[in-house]
């Protein structure tokens, strides 16, 4: 079956360094992959769009890689800051409707970044 | 404005009471979604609608049951709460271009 795996524990990291969550997928081909940032309480707001032809993407401190090949994404955060605390998800265009595929979301990695 | 409104924000309701969430979008897309989430299992899909002629039900549609009034306006009801039904509900909009989602800001329910 189809499956999306994050890293359930939370990342602790010290700020002004680089934060890296991971995205592990299997059984499926995605178009692209996006990444969301959540923060308790609050809905998820789309951070990235990644297709599957493109190998990086980057917006201000945040750097997306996708690497079909190991079904693997990895997303960067640099010159981490207390304020980028916060649950990210991670998203593929897993599930096919006849009118179009939606996507199916990851459980999530926490990072604390620690002043 | 926010591009995506859910009302109430908070409830707390007691089994077997019926309940429904509301969900307001200003951002004109004809995708609409419904998710619960749950501490440690993530996003899980509800029921979704393509336009408002067009309802399907997702991963965990047992229990609730929706109504699309507009292209504008999801409803989400729980016919006869139960306490597994305490969970965050959100709903959520795309344009179904690539499916970029946008979130509203969440129901925090309490079912006693």
């Amino acid at each position: 079956s189809q499956k999306i795996e994050q890293n359930s524990e939370a990342l602790n990291i010290q700020e002004g360094k680089t934060a890296t969550l991971t995205c592990n997928y299997t059984n499926y081909s995605p178009a692209y992959l996006q990444w969301y940032r959540q923060d308790p309480g609050r809905g998820p707001v789309f951070l990235l769009l990644i297709r599957e032809n493109e190998k990086e993407k980057r917006k201000e401190r945040l750097k997306v890689t996708f690497d079909t090949t190991l079904k693997k994404s990895l997303f960067h955060i640099t010159a981490s800051q207390p304020a980028d605390s916060a649950t990210y998800l991670c998203a593929l265009d897993m599930v096919s409707h006849n009118a179009g595929n939606m996507l199916t979301f990851g459980g999530g990695t926490r990072l604390m970044v620690k002043p | 404005d926010a591009d995506v409104t859910q009302t109430p924000r908070n409830r707390i309701t007691k089994t077997g009471k019926r309940i429904m969430l509301e969900c307001s979008q200003t951002k004109g897309h004809d995708r609409m979604y419904w998710y619960r989430q749950d501490p440690g299992l993530g996003l899980r899909l509800i029921y979704y609608s393509f336009d408002v002629k067009d309802i399907n039900k997702g991963e965990i549609s047992d229990g609730y049951s929706v109504s699309r009034q507009a292209q504008a306006k999801f409803s989400l009801s729980l016919e006869s709460a139960i306490p597994n039904q305490t969970a965050l509900y959100f709903c959520a909009t795309s344009d179904g271009l690539v499916e970029t989602q946008y979130f509203g800001p969440g129901t925090r329910l309490l079912v006693l």
